[in-house]
Parts: structure tokens; sequence; C-alpha cells
């Protein structure tokens, strides 16, 4: 049974870099079984995936964050990231990591963290 | 980007009652459909997936069903633990969309 855990600042200045942590026990973020994906949720609002990246290297990312989203990977930690830099107000939400079947579905979950953009 | 359209987008219920969410895909995912309940606060929950596929652990009160474009997520009986906001998510594209949520409130 895979756990997941968010970790980060809560608070983030605007037009600063937004960093995260996820850290995965009960697998291994180099898994073959698994891909790991970042999910966000603003308030009151619907889920907006961000992006998933494989044990393979490959990387994929929502098209209107592309060009401000990073993620990578620290085996050694057992732990993936996320940067997601030149935030604005618009950027505060739930942010969720969860592990990804290629059967299917997202059965792992974080608990998610609150991250607020304001100065 | 495939869009993913949910419907309706609230609906009002009672306990026992059967509730049908319906998604539909803006094109052909064949059964790369995932469907998830959420509760305030919490991260959602994976109830079915392949469209059809139960998670385990998942009570068998929930089903899903279709393929291609139209999709359908039931509830045979409401449970007071039901009331909540459920998601359709397509897996078909390496770029995830989710439904915008239907909210099933009491």
């Amino acid at each position: 049974q895979l756990h997941l855990q968010e970790s980060g600042p809560g608070l983030v200045t605007p037009s600063e870099t937004l960093s995260l942590t996820c850290t995965v026990s009960g697998g291994s973020v180099s898994s073959s079984s698994y891909y790991w994906v970042w999910i966000r949720q603003p308030p009151g609002m619907g889920l907006e995936w961000i992006g998933s990246f494989y044990s393979s290297g490959s990387t994929y990312y929502n098209p209107s964050l592309k060009s401000r989203v990073t993620t990578s990977v620290d085996t050694s930690k057992n732990q993936f990231s996320l940067k997601l830099s030149s935030v604005t107000a618009a950027d505060t939400a739930l942010y969720f990591c969860a592990s990804a079947r290629f059967t299917g579905g997202s059965p792992s979950w974080g608990q998610g963290i609150l991250v607020t953009v304001s100065s | 980007d495939i869009r993913m359209t949910q419907s309706p987008s609230s609906l009002s219920a009672s306990v026992g009652d059967r509730v049908t969410i319906t998604c539909r895909a803006s094109q052909n995912i064949g059964d790369h459909l995932n469907w998830y309940q959420q509760k305030p606060g919490k991260a959602p929950k994976l109830l079915i997936y392949g469209a059809s596929s139960l998670q385990s652990g998942v009570p068998s009160g929930f089903s899903g069903s279709g393929s291609g474009t139209d999709f359908t997520l039931t509830i045979s009986s409401l449970q007071p633990e039901d009331f909540a906001t459920y998601y359709c998510q397509q897996s078909f594209s390496t770029t995830w969309t989710f439904g915008q949520g239907t909210k099933v409130e009491i």
C-alpha cells in the first residue's frame, strides 16, 4: 500500500517559485509499476492535472502550465518534486501528489497541501 | 486537449435513490476513463478505473459503464456517506483531463 505525503511552504510570494516535495513510502519512486502525478485544486473549484513523470524519465505537463513547471525525482530519498515558477494568486490551490497505474486510475494520493500565493 | 464534460453539475437526491452521472469525452478514449469521489478538504478517492472496473475496497453499489465517448457512473442506492463531488478523468492521453465535477447533495 503506497503512502504519499506532500511537504513545502504554505505561503509563496507572487512572482517567486513554488516548490513542493512528495515523499513516498510503501513502494519505490523508481518502480516501473507506477508513474507519478501532481494535481491541484483551487479553492471551491475542480481538479486540474499539472503533470506526470515516469521512471523512464519521460515527463508530460499541462499545456497551460508547461512553461512554468519542472519535476524531478530523488531516488535516494524516495521523493519527487514539483517547481512552479512565476506564481500569481491564480496558483493558490490545494496541491496533491499521487501515484498512477498503467491499468488506469490513481489509487493512492497524498493528503494535499494548501499553497497560498500572497505578499 | 481532450475535453471531459460531466452532467449534471449538481443534483439533489435522497438516501436510497439511484443516481446516474454522465461524462462525455470530446474524442474517442476507448475505456481509459476513471471515476473519483471527493469530500471537502480531502483527496479524491478512486472508485472506478478502466470505465467499468471497481477499485478494491469500493462498495459494489458503485458501477461504471461506457466506452468511446460516453460514460456513466451509477450509484444503485445512495448512502449517507455518498454525498460528495464526483469527477471523471481520462487517461487515454498522456495529458490528463478531468470533468468539471458533479456535486451530489441531499
